[in-house]
């Protein structure tokens, strides 16, 4: 079946560390793939998204995500987390077929000081 | 502009209670959608629409109903409430051109409890 996964259910850096969140899909044809945020009682923001092109992607915030076929991925990551990163990341893929946008399960960030 | 905004943020209801939860939109979408978020599982869709007076079954869309009366509003009812139902609703927006690939614009939830 067509789907998104995310294998961290919950990922704890410290600020100021480096970050990769991990995003796997399961596609036959050319992904559309995003990530979004969505920060505690809030709901979701983009943060980017990849379409076709340049396999690195920049987003808001300070993110960027790379696309690799060869993984089946499109991991988000970013060189320094802030405390107000702290939030729960959804990757999404576009069923084109179908025509719907499939969430993964979403990872929780936390940050430690 | 507030953007995306639902009515109301929370609420308590007794199995086979009805409701009807809210969604506005400020910016000219044409396309709106309803999503339940559950742990461990993402957001899933329960019904989208692509316009005025046209609504569409997405993923979960048992014991939901909807309407689109007006361009700006989204409507989500349940008839017949079930503890199953138990979850954080989103509402979402987005313009048409591009369709699906276009990004959503989200409100910030009702959190829903069915007793």
């Amino acid at each position: 079946a067509q789907s998104v996964t995310q294998p961290d259910i919950h990922i704890t850096v410290s600020e100021g560390a480096s970050l990769e969140l991990r995003c796997n899909y399961s596609y036959g044809a050319t992904p559309y793939l995003f990530w979004y945020v969505q920060s505690p009682g809030q709901g979701l923001q983009l943060l980017l998204k990849y379409f076709s092109g340049d396999t690195l992607v920049q987003g808001i915030k300070g993110f960027e995500a790379e696309f690799k076929r060869s993984q089946s991925s499109f991991n988000l990551r970013k060189p320094s987390v802030h405390w107000s990163d702290a939030a729960e990341y959804f990757c999404a893929v576009v069923i084109q077929g179908a025509q719907k946008l499939v969430f993964g399960q979403g990872t929780r960030l936390t940050i430690n000081p | 502009n507030a953007g995306v905004t639902q009515t109301p943020k929370f609420r308590v209801l007794k199995t086979g209670q009805s409701m009807t939860l809210l969604c506005a939109q400020d910016m000219n979408h044409e396309y709106m959608y309803w999503y339940r978020q559950d742990p461990g599982m993402g957001l899933r869709l329960i019904h989208y629409s692509v316009g005025e007076g046209t609504t569409a079954k997405g993923e979960v869309p048992d014991g939901y109903n909807v309407s689109r009366l007006k361009k700006q509003n989204f409507l989500l009812g349940l008839e017949s409430a079930a503890p199953s139902q138990t979850s954080v609703y989103f509402c979402a927006s987005s313009y048409r051109s591009g369709g699906l690939y276009n990004e959503q614009f989200f409100g910030p939830g009702t959190r829903l409890t069915v007793l």
